[in-house]
């Protein structure tokens, strides 16, 4: 099974702020199939990334996504207030697993 | 519009079973898989397993055998997870998502149901 740790566990900054989201897979990930989702409070998970760095439709382009090795980064270059959220990795390439989650919350 | 409707919440009793419903529209039912996903109170995601629209066979996970149905109903487009002999630990929230495979490889996760809330509670 491919274990993902995702870090931090939890990320203060401030609206305008760059957030960097990190998740690490535990073997390689063929193909790069990794998927970020963003979920908030009583919300199901909406998919943001996938492939690594392919933008879901609709996402804005403050989000980006980028793979090196079995290291894996979720980018948002500004953040809004409705950005503030939890967000999981995914891998889909052997099975699927879920990271941990990463908390963005207001500094 | 391309959604999944889940059913509403249930409270149950330890040792009952539950039946949670999730309605695809506007997209044909069978293109896509559908898995389940469980969130217990202030905890990640788990995925459950899923189950092949074609041919109707589910695929559990380590920790989702025995207790756990996954069926289908395609002249409603609905898929069902079903959780049998209830305890307190099944208190979580369930999702279902779909999943597209072609050539053997298969995608995230790209729409999701609202979930559904499970409480089991004495």
């Amino acid at each position: 099974e491919i274990v993902l740790t995702q870090s931090p566990g939890t990320l203060s900054l401030s609206p305008g702020e760059r957030a960097t989201l990190s998740c690490r897979a535990s073997q390689s990930v063929s193909n790069n199939f990794l998927a970020w989702y963003q979920q908030k409070p009583g919300q199901a998970p909406r998919l943001l990334i996938y492939g690594a760095s392919n933008r879901a439709t609709g996402i804005p382009d403050r989000f980006s996504g980028s793979a090196s090795g079995t290291d894996f980064t979720l980018t948002i270059s500004r953040l809004e207030p409705e950005d503030f959220a939890v967000y999981y990795c995914q891998q889909y390439a052997a099975s699927r697993t879920f990271g941990q989650g990463t908390k963005v919350e207001i500094k | 519009q391309v959604q999944l409707v889940q059913s509403g919440p249930e409270l149950k009793k330890p040792g009952t079973s539950v039946k949670v419903s999730c309605k695809a529209s506007g997209y044909t039912f069978t293109t896509y898989a559908i898995n389940w996903v469980r969130q217990a109170p202030e905890q990640g995601l788990e995925w459950m397993g899923w189950i092949n629209m074609y041919t109707g066979n589910p695929m559990y996970t380590e920790g989702f055998t025995g207790r756990y149905v996954f069926s289908l109903d395609t002249s409603v487009s609905t898929a069902y997870l079903q959780i049998t002999s209830l305890t307190a630990e099944d208190t979580a929230v369930y999702y279902c998502a779909r999943h597209y495979c072609s050539g053997g490889v298969c995608s995230d996760f790209d729409i999701w149901g609202q979930g559904t809330l499970v409480t089991v509670s004495s």
